[in-house]
């Protein structure tokens, strides 16, 4: 089994400010990489496939980079909506795993 | 506008069964591989099950391996997800979701709003 591992567990940012989330995969995954985000009470939201291929209506200000081993997404300006929960999910083989996610919140 | 919904969940004994079903429109469900993914309460994402678009494998994560069934019946655009020997761990929302491709190797774009699972005496 893949392990992936995210990084920081909680993240404080300020509204305007950049944010940069990491994950690591135990084994290399190539760019079988999915980022995804969650609101409470939501289900997960697609933000990246590929690794760095954006899903259908994820604005700009996200992007996702990485290969291999370590994976990070970076949001360039916090809006007030993207504070949420990131987890990210490798597909390379099955059993499909999945971070223990960053939690992303207001300074 | 491609939907997914789930319905099936309750309350339930350990030791029990359950069936959840989801209903795919808006798109050809009969190409697409499906998964079942589940989130215990305050937790994260797992992955549980995966068939693909003819039931012709699917797979299952250890967690629930010999318990739970995943099958489909794309006449009725409809995935389902048999659930027995039900443990207290299997408490948690479970959502069915569909890839971005035909293919199960990429993120998922669609899920559905879950059907909450309880399992407690």
């Amino acid at each position: 089994e893949i392990v992936m591992t995210q990084s920081p567990v909680t993240l404080s940012v300020s509204p305007g400010e950049r944010a940069t989330l990491s994950c690591r995969a135990s084994q290399s995954i190539s760019t079988n990489l999915a980022w995804y985000q969650q609101k409470p009470g939501q289900p997960p939201r697609l933000l990246f496939y590929g690794a760095s291929t954006r899903a259908t209506g994820i604005p700009a200000r996200f992007s996702g980079s990485g290969s291999g081993t370590e994976f990070t997404l970076t949001i360039s300006s916090l809006q007030s909506e993207d504070f949420a929960v990131y987890y990210c999910q490798q597909y390379k083989s099955w059993l499909f795993t999945v971070g223990q996610g960053t939690r992303l919140e207001i300074k | 506008e491609v939907q997914l919904v789930e319905s099936g969940g309750g309350l339930v004994k350990p030791g029990g069964s359950l069936r959840l079903s989801c209903v795919a429109s808006g798109f050809a469900f009969s190409d697409y591989t499906m998964f079942w993914v589940r989130q215990a309460p305050g937790k994260g994402l797992e992955w549980v099950s995966c068939i693909s678009s003819s039931s012709s494998y699917s797979y299952n994560a250890d967690s629930v391996k010999g318990r739970f069934i995943i099958s489909r019946d794309n006449a009725k655009n409809s995935l389902y997800l048999q659930m027995n020997s039900l443990r207290a761990e299997d408490t948690a929302v479970y959502y069915c979701a569909r890839p971005t491709t035909f293919s199960p190797y990429s993120g998922s774009d669609y899920w559905g709003q879950g059907t909450l699972v309880t399992v407690s005496s």
